[in-house]
């Protein structure tokens, strides 16, 4: 089954404790993206790649990161959280730019306290 | 720069009624647009697209046409349904590369029986 696969699906931490949202796609995508949705705001891009050992910013990068090694994975890393990154985490991926589908996960739901 | 602007919700009907979600855009160039729908627990999926003026999209009763010269994307289904009920993102791709992919807050649908 084609799908896109995230974890943890649900995390509480505390603020500064490193954390890892993975993401992986068996489709054989070359796009992969991360968004953030929060209420009031919709869906807000952190990061995209293009390609493996392609990564680029979207519109609210700012205390995250992100690598792309192997074309199926693109975790997502927060070096120190913080309350403001409580958000619900979609990754998302499609076969060549964002003028074509994109297939959603499920979403990881991040608490930081 | 590139923005989209969809109608406030909650958008609450009975079953059977007329749907109209009112979506607008900003962009330059010749933009492809998109309706992703988002079932309660789950991530989006694309519900339907058009990638050049004057194009229909539809799937599963939902239709929206591509307007060029309003700018609209307005998204109609007939005879709506209880399980239609969701948060419906009207969305938009410069199809440059190196560019987002832009929601609008979402809209929220609740149809009862």
């Amino acid at each position: 089954e084609a799908q896109v696969t995230q974890n943890p699906r649900y995390l509480i931490t505390v603020t500064g404790k490193k954390l890892t949202v993975t993401c992986s796609q068996n489709m054989n995508h070359e796009y992969m993206s991360w968004y953030r949705q929060d209420p009031g705001l919709g869906l807000r891009q952190i990061y995209y790649s293009m390609n493996v050992e392609v990564t680029d910013k979207g519109d609210v990068p700012e205390g995250y990161k992100v690598s792309r090694k192997e074309k199926r994975n693109f975790p997502l890393i927060l070096e120190s959280p913080s309350p403001n990154q409580t958000s619900l985490y979609f990754c998302a991926s499609s076969r060549s730019g964002q003028a074509y589908e994109q297939y959603f996960g499920p979403g990881t739901r991040l608490t930081v306290t | 720069g590139n923005s989209v602007t969809q109608m406030e919700g909650p958008v609450t009907l009975s079953e059977e009624a007329f749907l109209t979600i009112n979506c607008t855009y900003t962009a330059t160039g010749y933009p492809s647009l998109f309706w992703y729908v988002q079932y309660p627990g789950e991530g989006l999926q694309l519900l339907l697209k058009a990638t050049k003026a004057d194009d229909k999209g539809s799937n599963k009763g939902f239709e929206a046409t591509y307007r060029k010269e309003t700018t609209s994307f307005h998204l109609e289904k007939g005879s709506v349904q209880v399980s239609d009920s969701a948060v419906y993102f009207c969305a938009l791709s410069s199809n440059q590369a190196g560019t987002a992919l832009i929601f609008g807050k979402g809209t929220t649908l609740s149809v009862s029986s």
